[in-house]
């Protein structure tokens, strides 16, 4: 069965600083996985996916992430943060028929200015 | 391209009601999910629908149910509504593929007092 778990539930960082927001998966086989952006009383939006092509996957915004699989994780970055980047991040991985996602838990990112 | 659309947007029902919630998908896309978010469970898969045909189902009981229609629009029904049943009822769409993705409409907001 899949799952992913993302560490930190919470992640502030300053104004022009570094994004990291970790995931990592546990699947019996090769996942597809995705990142997910929430911003208060919105659906999910669509960041970026790793579909087993590139493991160094660019998405909106200027975030990316990398899919490494020794180490099972699926770690999203952003060079320099934005506080309109303040918002909840989800990661998810897709079971193998593409029916369902699970997600993990969210992290909430702040921005300081 | 119109997004996924969910009506109404926020809704106040009381307990022991039913509701029904509406999701139109983007054009083209066959296949619907929903999902249930809530602060403490975050986001739990609720049910799947490809072509009318429900693909696949999350762990909720018998008074959850939906149904998707010819033109892909999909309903969620929730009878016998409970407090706990207050959530973010999110809807999503896909071409169906497994390495696709979905796109997430704003949600609606079920309020059960």
């Amino acid at each position: 069965a899949q799952s992913v778990t993302q560490l930190g539930s919470h992640v502030s960082v300053s104004e022009g600083a570094l994004v990291l927001l970790r995931c990592n998966y546990s699947s019996s086989v090769p996942p597809y996985l995705f990142w997910y952006v929430q911003y208060p009383n919105q659906g999910l939006q669509l960041l970026l996916k790793y579909t087993s092509a590139a493991t160094l996957v660019k998405g909106i915004n200027g975030f990316e992430a990398e899919f490494k699989k020794s180490e099972t994780s699926f770690h999203l970055t952003k060079p320099s943060a934005h506080m309109s980047d303040a918002a909840e991040y989800f990661c998810a991985v897709s079971d193998q028929r593409g029916n369902q996602f699970y997600f993990g838990t969210g992290t909430s990112l702040t921005v300081i200015p | 391209k119109a997004g996924v659309t969910q009506t109404p947007r926020y809704l106040i029902k009381t307990r022991g009601q039913q509701v029904t919630l509406s999701c139109s998908p983007i054009s083209g896309h066959r296949s619907v999910s929903w999902y249930q978010q809530t602060p403490g469970q975050g986001l739990q898969f609720l049910f799947e629908y490809f072509s009318e045909t429900q693909r696949n189902k999350g762990n909720f009981p018998g008074r959850f149910s939906g149904r998707q229609f010819s033109n892909s629009r999909s309903e969620m029904n929730v009878s016998t509504l409970e407090l706990g049943d207050s959530a973010l009822y999110l809807c999503a769409s896909s071409i169906g593929q497994v390495d696709y993705g979905y796109t997430f409409g704003s949600g609606t907001r079920l309020t059960v007092v």
